[in-house]
């Protein structure tokens, strides 16, 4: 079975400062590994995916995600946050080798930006 | 990039009576379609999985009779609440993928049912 673990519920930063919202996961096979961003009563925009390559992801509106095979994590992040980024974020997981083509959601991490 | 338009965005209705949201993917065919249900401050619970031209594939603990899926073409998927009740209000969301699989989930904007 596939999972995927968000350990932070909510994460504060400061507008101008880098921040970093931390995602697990775990998967039989090889990954496929996304980010999704959610604003209030609206459904999920895509922000990134990984799949090969590159280890760093570049994705929408400034963020990225760094795949770390060896610790099982994909981190998004950002090098300077504004407030317009406070919303909840998702991270989720497809195995690429097996059948299933069902994604698994984290529980979701809330960012809040402040001036 | 792909569009997915979910309808209606809200939606009040009394108890005991039906309710039906629309899913469609605006500039692609998608063979398969996914159905959210998202409770307050909780994450995306995968209802069931539309299949056009054929028989959706429900998620255990999901009644079938209740929610019931129509995926009648490439670019439609319809998910019917019958006999609402509240606690069936709740947030659902509708998300449909290019056949490349590789490509990424396409969301809708989700539909708010209050069922009262």
């Amino acid at each position: 079975a596939q999972s995927v673990a968000q350990p932070e519920d909510q994460v504060n930063v400061a507008e101008g400062n880098p921040l970093t919202v931390k995602c697990t996961y775990s998967v039989s096979g090889n990954p496929y590994l996304f980010w999704y961003v959610q604003y209030p009563n609206r459904g999920l925009q895509f922000l990134l995916k990984y799949i090969t390559g590159d280890n760093l992801v570049k994705g929408s509106y400034g963020f990225e995600a760094e795949f770390n095979k060896s610790q099982t994590s994909f981190h998004l992040k950002k090098p300077s946050a504004l407030v317009s980024d406070s919303a909840l974020y998702f991270c989720a997981v497809r195995d690429l080798t097996g059948t299933a083509s069902k994604l698994t959601f984290g529980t979701g991490t809330r960012l809040q930006v402040t001036l | 990039g792909a569009v997915v338009s979910q309808h209606p965005s809200w939606v009040i209705c009394k108890s005991g009576t039906s309710v039906k949201i629309e899913c469609r993917s605006l500039d692609f065919q998608a063979t398969t379609m996914f159905w959210y249900r998202q409770f307050p401050k909780q994450s995306l619970m995968l209802m069931a999985t539309s299949n056009e031209g054929s028989k959706a594939t429900y998620e255990q603990g999901v009644e079938k009779d209740k929610f019931l899926i129509n995926h009648a073409s490439l670019t439609l998927s319809t998910l019917t609440v019958t006999s609402a009740h509240p606690e069936d209000s709740s947030f659902y969301i509708c998300s449909a993928r290019r056949q490349n699989k590789d490509s990424p989930l396409h969301f809708g904007n989700g539909t708010r049912l209050t069922v009262t």
